[in-house]
């Protein structure tokens, strides 16, 4: 299985919005609707920002969401903070109890 | 309040072979899946598979089919991922997840760091 394309970077000033698009296939994202997003700062565990494409945990801010189309799933978000600086990985269900994880894109605060 | 507690650092030579815990609290151990994900320094996530804590079942990624072990202890609420034949290249932080229910990992362990030394 094939890890999910994301592009390495992504940057925006404070307040502003970013969007980091997560590519698969037929067979992963184009599939189903298990299609999450994880932050993880540096030396930390990841952490759940979104599940089932668009769905938010207690706890994360309403700046954070998500979509999907076909093959591409994105996560948008909005109202960029400090904070917000990280990396950014997608998952999609790949079908018969596998699973992958994106490449990777690390956001930047400028 | 759920916490996901994992073991402390190893160091090995190729060819041995390192276990890791994963010990949960908070919630009924039995009712979710644990999963396994890895990171070697500076590059991304990498699943390894997944337990099912109430069965015992296991489904492990096809990169680590035959030298991943998944195991749990449901008398202490713990979740074990062995690697055997272990290479330079498995130096890596080692992470249990718990899986909400639909491949979404709502709590993770702090993470093990095995590093493969000669």
């Amino acid at each position: 299985q094939s890890a999910l394309t994301q592009p390495p970077s992504a940057s925006g000033s404070p307040g502003q919005s970013v969007t980091i698009s997560c590519t698969g296939t037929s067979s992963d994202i184009g599939s189903n609707n298990y299609v999450s997003w994880y932050q993880q700062h540096p030396g930390k565990a990841p952490k759940l920002m979104i599940y089932e494409v668009s769905k938010r945990p207690s706890g994360v801010p309403d700046r954070f969401s998500g979509s999907k189309s076909g093959n591409t799933a994105s996560l948008t978000v909005s109202g960029l903070q400090a904070e917000d600086e990280a990396d950014y990985y997608c998952t999609s269900y790949a079908g018969t109890n596998n699973f992958v994880f994106g490449t990777g894109t690390k956001v930047t605060v400028l | 309040q759920v916490h996901l507690v994992q073991s402390g650092t190893e160091v090995k030579k190729p060819g041995a072979s390192v276990k890791v815990s994963c010990k949960a609290s908070g919630y009924t151990f039995t009712d979710y899946y644990m999963h396994w994900v890895r990171q070697a320094p500076g590059q991304g996530l990498e699943w390894m598979g997944w337990i099912n804590l109430n069965t015992g079942d296991t489904n492990y990624a096809q990169n680590f089919q035959g030298w991943v072990t998944m195991t749990r202890d449901t008398s202490i609420s713990t979740a074990y991922m062995e690697v055997s034949r272990l290479t330079f290249d498995d130096t890596a932080v080692y992470y249990c997840a718990r899986d909400i229910g639909n491949w979404g990992f709502d709590y993770w362990g702090q993470g093990t760091l095995v590093t493969v030394s000669s």
